[in-house]
């Protein structure tokens, strides 16, 4: 069946550290790849998508590549702030789908 | 754009009692999903609208479970003699159209405590 694995959290860095999140996803045909990431106190946020194979989305500092030699599509930022901590989700939706799927969650903590 | 707006924010009730949750969806999105969050778990699809009518139920929707949107705007979660194990984070979200390029936008969510 459909599945979404992100690497285990918690992740703890010092402010301007690089950071990976890894996920790696198993789904029939081509699906749509997500982050989604929630602030404290606050609703899930569509962060950045890619929606085929190659293509990378990007957002505030943060990008992904869809990897589909890899099943794979871990986020990064180069330069991590104070205000990134939140918990990060991988999701896919799958062609023709009407749901998204998604992984456990990564919680960020950013210390200054 | 006020947003997706869910109701109450927190909800304690005893085993057996029934609940009932509200979502308010984004004005002029026609779909509306349900999902369930646990502790360290990513959210799970429960339902979905379009407009009034419900296209799609998760197995996770038991008997228990009953969602309505009655006039395509807001929708209702019932959960009936509630249990322990129903006790989650229940997250609406909305959405213009469906599939990837639809993006969802999701509500604060209504947490649920049974005891």
């Amino acid at each position: 069946g459909d599945s979404v694995t992100q690497m285990e959290g918690p992740v703890t860095l010092s402010e301007e550290a690089f950071l990976t999140i890894n996920c790696t996803y198993t789904a029939t045909g081509y699906p749509s790849l997500f982050w989604y990431v929630q602030y404290p106190g606050e609703g899930l946020q569509l962060l950045l998508k890619a929606t085929k194979a190659d293509d990378k989305g990007s957002n505030k500092g943060f990008e992904a590549t869809y990897r589909k030699e890899t099943t794979s599509f871990h986020l990064e930022k180069g330069s991590v702030q104070v205000s990134d901590s939140a918990v990060y989700f991988c999701a896919l939706i799958k062609t023709g789908a009407n749901n998204l799927f998604f992984g456990t969650g990564t919680r960020l903590t950013v210390i200054p | 754009d006020t947003g997706v707006s869910q109701n109450p924010r927190h909800k304690i009730t005893k085993r057996g009692q029934n609940v009932t949750f509200r979502c308010d969806p984004i004005s002029e999105h026609n779909r509306l999903y349900w999902y369930r969050q646990t502790l360290g778990q990513g959210p799970e699809f429960l339902t979905y609208f379009q407009n009034e009518a419900q296209l799609e139920k998760s197995r996770l929707l038991s008997d228990r479970f009953s969602a309505e949107r009655p006039k395509g705007s807001f929708s209702t979660l019932e959960i009936q003699r509630t249990e322990q194990g129903d006790s989650a984070m229940y997250l609406c979200a909305s959405s213009l159209g469906g599939g990837a390029g639809s993006p969802l936008h999701f509500g604060n969510g209504t947490r649920l405590t049974v005891t």
